[in-house]
């Protein structure tokens, strides 16, 4: 089984940056996923970590530990826009699965 | 851009009615997927469809549930008698997987559709 834990909800200023954090306990383990989700909409794919180490995308940027079953989502240059629940999940092990294990989410509000 | 439609938006239903939610995966996509999201739960997967066969399936996926491809195009979710706990909103998703000719696999961006909304009364 898998167990992704991630806070609840996050405030950040429009402009800053802000760091949501995502840690898992895993019977197996093949790549953690970032989504977003706006409210009532379907998730969207933000950023894909296979091995450990930053991948960065454009303002978007997602780190991984797997020693330490530990990552993060780094959003810069914060707009109203990204206001929206940002999902970590895990993937199961095994070659063809696109089985995910997703956390609650973490509700992000970008204030002015 | 190509993307994966579902219908119906949103379906309202009585307790004990079956229901089935339809879903057009990306054209050239091999793997299936439906998960469905309680409202203001955490998104949970149900099942994974690949070469005309269920691949997994979760413990919510149990005898009331059935998923079919029936005409290589659309991808369905079948609730037998719905109860009131399966009202949620739900996903279909669809990837391509393949072996680049490097001989690494591509891990791909598993795609959503936009959901349908099941509400049971």
């Amino acid at each position: 089984g898998q167990n992704i834990d991630q806070p609840t909800e996050m405030t950040a200023t429009e402009g800053a940056i802000v760091q949501i954090n995502c840690t898992y306990q895993t019977s197996g383990f093949n790549g953690l996923f970032w989504y977003q989700q706006h409210a009532g909409e379907a998730p969207t794919f933000l950023s894909y970590n296979v091995l450990d180490g930053l991948e960065e995308k454009g303002r978007f940027s997602s780190f991984l530990s797997r020693s330490k079953g530990y990552s993060y989502l780094l959003l810069k240059e914060l707009q109203m826009k990204d206001s929206a629940s940002y999902l970590c999940a895990v993937r199961d092990s095994g070659a063809g699965s696109y089985q995910l294990t997703f956390g609650k989410g973490t509700k992000l509000s970008v204030i002015p | 851009e190509p993307e994966v439609t579902q219908t119906p938006s949103h379906q309202v239903t009585q307790m004990g009615q079956e229901v089935i939610l339809r879903c057009v995966p990306i054209s050239n996509h091999l793997y299936f997927y439906w998960y469905r999201q309680i409202l203001g739960q955490k998104v949970e997967f149900l099942v994974s469809f690949y070469n005309n066969e269920i691949s997994e399936k979760s413990e919510i996926f149990d005898d009331q549930f059935s998923v079919e491809r029936p005409d290589g195009s659309n991808f369905t979710l079948k609730i037998r008698s719905t109860k009131l706990e399966d009202s949620a909103m739900y996903f279909c998703a669809s990837i391509r997987e393949f072996t680049g000719t490097s001989g690494r696999r591509s891990t791909g961006e598993l795609f959503f559709g936009e959901g349908s909304r099941l509400t049971v009364l």
